[in-house]
């Protein structure tokens, strides 16, 4: 089983739409999670940290489910401006980050 | 506005030919991560550094990779002799160490080895 397992897309959604990403993770002892984007041809940027009681930012919601070592990220009222690539991210310990091989969105007008 | 700044931005090369990444990390950042990026095998950790030491160099192949930090301010990573199978996109990475740590990426080298 892979490390980080995420749904690689492309999910096409029209502007507004709500879309939802899910990923797995299989080491029960890490320790921190997070959410990054990455755009065509650049580098990867963090969206958000994931935290056990979810949180939310603006338009963004994460959550986690330590038990089910599920990690979900919710996008309200896409825009274009969102399609990228999201990559989530597991930290398993010593500072060193597993990334996913994320999922592609695309948010068409 | 601190950033990772990586050169060459892209590189064109022969096989057999060395080649060498830099890294400068943000400044205050005690970690370094070099990481590739390929469309099969996704983001790879190949090796990092805390404090300027190797920590894990797990991920590289260790017979034409190396990676060093000669100084606070440059990482280095070396392919000799390097392979078309080397071609990817590298990242340098540098943050601060904590278990909550954020990551920040440099640019990239766009590697082609023909």
């Amino acid at each position: 089983r892979k490390e980080v397992e995420q749904d690689p897309g492309p999910f096409n959604v029209p502007e507004g739409a709500t879309v939802a990403f899910n990923c797995t993770y299989s080491n029960s002892a890490s320790q921190s999670f997070f959410w990054y984007r990455q755009d065509c041809r650049k580098e990867p940027k963090l969206l958000m940290s994931v935290y056990s009681s979810g949180n939310e930012d603006g338009r963004f919601t994460a959550q986690l489910n330590r038990a089910s070592q599920y990690i979900s990220l919710l996008i309200r009222d896409s825009k274009l401006s969102d399609s990228a690539t999201y990559l989530c991210v597991v930290n398993r310990g010593y500072s060193t980050l597993t990334f996913g091989k994320g999922t592609m969105l695309l948010v068409s007008p | 506005d601190a950033r990772v700044t990586q050169t060459p931005r892209d590189k064109v090369t022969e096989m057999g030919q060395e080649v060498t990444m830099r890294c400068q990390p943000i400044l205050g950042h005690n970690t370094v991560f070099w990481y590739r990026q390929t469309m099969m095998q996704g983001l790879e950790l190949l090796a990092y550094f805390r404090n300027r030491a190797p920590l894990d160099d797990s991920g590289m192949p260790k017979d034409r990779f190396s990676a060093e930090m000669p100084d606070a301010t440059l990482a280095t990573l070396k392919i000799q002799p390097s392979e078309p199978r080397d071609s990817a996109v590298y990242f340098c990475a540098s943050g601060t160490g904590t278990v909550t740590d954020t990551q920040y990426f440099g640019p990239g080298t766009r590697l082609t080895v023909l």
